[in-house]
């Protein structure tokens, strides 16, 4: 089966900097990538969406200032965490998918990284 | 705005039935998926339901979705050691690549023996 991962599995970092965490889809092409974030004993909440080559949309109250999204290439997405504060402590998981969404196929679906533990100190 | 809802555990004995529940809000829901996550791995797709079905079964794995109560369940039959992980019920307004998907909080699943 399609396989994403995710780099770095956990970071610790100290207030005020900033975090990248990589997205890869490694045996298949991503033109849509999704960033959710998981809270303890919470469900995955999606951040945004990015499509390959396109600005992300954020859904609503996700500050795209803070929470940068660059999807430059088809196997590639980025999530950096700008001034990173204690409150975006958090889980952070990707998926990726090779469709539209047009047809119901099996690889029409969406493929989960093993997510990035963030810890800001 | 949607909402996901499930329980937090289930406990089952070796070699019995699991039943997973799941209720949901969105009307417009039209597919609705389980995934199951294991420890240090991705979300990994279990089996989904279209909306204008009410059962599917996969090999244990059986779904019931009653559209009207918003009510989706996972049975899993015979349910062994592997099956110990957490589950996510999830839905979506189009089939899973398209858009962002809606989850519960997940059910863990322990497994007595």
């Amino acid at each position: 089966g399609a396989v994403v991962s995710q780099h770095p599995s956990w970071v610790i970092c100290k207030s005020g900097t900033s975090v990248k965490i990589e997205c890869r889809s490694l045996d298949f092409q991503a033109t849509t990538m999704f960033w959710y974030r998981q809270f303890p004993k919470q469900s995955l909440m999606l951040m945004a969406t990015s499509n390959e080559g396109s600005k992300a949309t954020y859904e609503q109250g996700v500050e795209k200032d803070k929470f940068l999204i660059n999807h430059a290439s088809l196997t590639l997405s980025t999530l950096t965490v700008t001034s990173a504060h204690p409150e975006d402590s958090s889980f952070y998981i990707c998926s990726a998918s090779s469709r539209s969404g047009l047809a119901e196929t099996s690889t029409d679906t969406q493929y989960f990284g093993p997510g990035t533990r963030l810890t800001v100190l | 705005g949607e909402d996901v809802e499930q329980s937090l555990f289930l406990s089952v004995r070796e070699g019995d039935s699991s039943v997973i529940n799941c209720t949901y809000t969105d009307s417009s829901s039209t597919y609705l998926y389980w995934y199951k996550q294991e420890p240090g791995a991705g979300l990994q797709l279990l089996t989904y339901i279209f909306s204008n079905m009410d059962m599917k079964q996969d090999q244990r794995l059986t779904v019931l979705l009653n559209k009207k109560d918003k009510h989706l369940s996972l049975r899993i039959a015979d349910t062994q050691t592997g099956d110990s992980a957490i589950y996510f019920c999830a839905e979506g307004a189009r089939w899973g690549g398209a858009d962002g998907l809606t989850f519960g909080k997940g059910t863990h699943l322990i497994i007595q023996p």
